[in-house]
Order: C-alpha cells, then sequence, then structure tokens
C-alpha cells in the first residue's frame, strides 16, 4: 500500500520568505510527526498530532514555525521568515493507533528545505 | 527530561567483524525502536521491542532490550559493507509518542 508522502521532495528559498511542506501520513493511521534533521544530525521532534486532540507543539523551535492537520489527515509545516538556520531535512512520519501494540512510526522521503 | 544516548556516534569497522552498539535512556519506556538510514533517504524500522528481555534477530542484526537497565543493544555480526548505514535508536514515551538517539553511522570497510 502508499506509504507516508512528503512534497515537495526539494525547496529552496531565500531568507526572509515562508515556506509550506505538506505530509500524506498512510491512510487511516491517526497519529502524525514532523521531525527535523540537519545535515548529520539526529532526528529533532517538532510536533506531533494525535486524531482530534490538541497537538504537541512542545519540539517547535520558535514562533516562526507552525503546522496544522486538516480533517484528521493531511498535515502541512509552515516556516515563517525562513532563516539560513531553517536549512534541514524534515521529515514526516505517521503511527497507527494510539496506546496500542508496537505503535510503530512509518516515515516519509522528507523534504530538504534549502535557505539562501 | 528524556535522554536517548547512542554509543558509538560512528564505527568504522571490517567485513566479516563483530560490534555492538548500545543505547541508553534515562527513564522508563515499554518499547524501544530500531531504525536504519541509508545516506539521503528516509528512515526504515528494523526492530521494535516491546518486553524487558525482548530479543529480535534480522540477518546479521539483532536487537536486544534490557528496560531495568534502560538499555538496548543493536549487534552486528560478520558485517558485511550492505550494512553501512546509520542506525537510530527510539524509546517509546506517552501514548504513541518516541524521541530518538543521535545514530550511530556505521562504515563497513572490505
Amino acid at each position: 500500500g502508499a506509504g507516508v508522502s512528503q512534497s515537495p521532495s526539494n525547496k529552496v528559498t531565500e531568507k526572509g520568505k515562508d515556506v509550506e511542506l505538506r505530509c500524506d501520513p498512510i491512510s487511516g493511521h491517526t497519529a502524525l510527526y514532523w521531525y527535523r534533521q540537519s545535515l548529520g544530525q539526529g532526528l529533532e521532534f517538532l510536533i506531533y498530532f494525535q486524531g482530534n486532540s490538541a497537538p504537541d507543539k512542545s519540539g517547535l523551535p520558535s514562533d516562526r514555525f507552525s503546522a496544522e492537520r486538516t480533517g484528521g489527515s493531511v498535515s502541512t509545516l509552515t516556516i515563517q521568515r525562513t532563516q539560513q538556520e531553517d536549512s534541514a531535512v524534515y521529515l514526516c512520519a505517521s503511527s497507527l493507533y494510539p496506546g496500542q501494540g508496537a505503535r510503530e512510526q512509518y516515515f516519509g522521503p522528507g523534504t530538504r528545505l534549502t535557505v539562501t | 527530561e528524556l535522554k536517548v544516548e547512542q554509543n558509538p556516534l560512528f564505527l568504522s569497522m571490517q567485513e566479516g567483524k563483530n560490534y555492538t552498539i548500545y543505547c541508553n535512556y534515562s527513564t522508563t519506556s515499554d518499547r524501544l525502536y530500531w531504525y536504519r538510514q541509508d545516506p539521503g533517504k528516509s528512515l526504515e524500522s528494523l526492530f521494535v521491542l516491546l518486553s524487558n528481555g525482548a530479543v529480535k534477530q534480522e540477518g546479521r542484526l539483532m536487537a536486544s532490550l534490557d528496560t531495568k537497565a534502560r538499555l538496548s543493544t543493536l549487534h552486528i555480526t560478520a558485517a558485511v559493507h550492505d550494512l553501512s548505514a546509520t542506525y537510530f535508536c527510539a524509546v517509546g514515551i506517552n501514548n504513541n509518542d518516541m524521541r530518538f538517539g543521535a545514530g550511530t553511522r556505521l562504515t563497513v570497510k572490505p
């Protein structure tokens, strides 16, 4: 079946511009996560959506970052007034059921953001 | 705050050799994950460990979990070049969330 998809795969933007990154989770997955991975680094948690609950935004690095999830499916991560330090790969993951079983996260291919 | 520490962060090994990657974490958890990431690629799930003493094996990789020691290991047996990648452990927290270690970049040389 279809996995997690993300778009665009690559985005080059000028400093100060806003960008939107999109994630389509696996159909039926109730949980959706955004992570950031800088070059050669580990994964930095950004935000987590679970069903209709209020999202866990504790990982967002600044108020320039926001995310929404419409209809419990597609999610958009928005970065306003981009800075060069925002350059990274942004990974989205989804997970099936909360509180049951392995709760394994399945990752998308990522969006590579370059801020010039 | 949960801390997930992997070591080593960089590992260069010869083909045919054995080695172990360690993942220590600082809080109680009921699940531990191992992922593989190839350069320029996304993360691929390798193992999910859900109980103390759990051991899982796939090919030349074997993962184990000791929840009392808050330690998981990823053992590599008779390494081959195809195993070269970055390996991440991740600790389950709350109901449906996880936090990742910094990753171990493994290079297997002929």
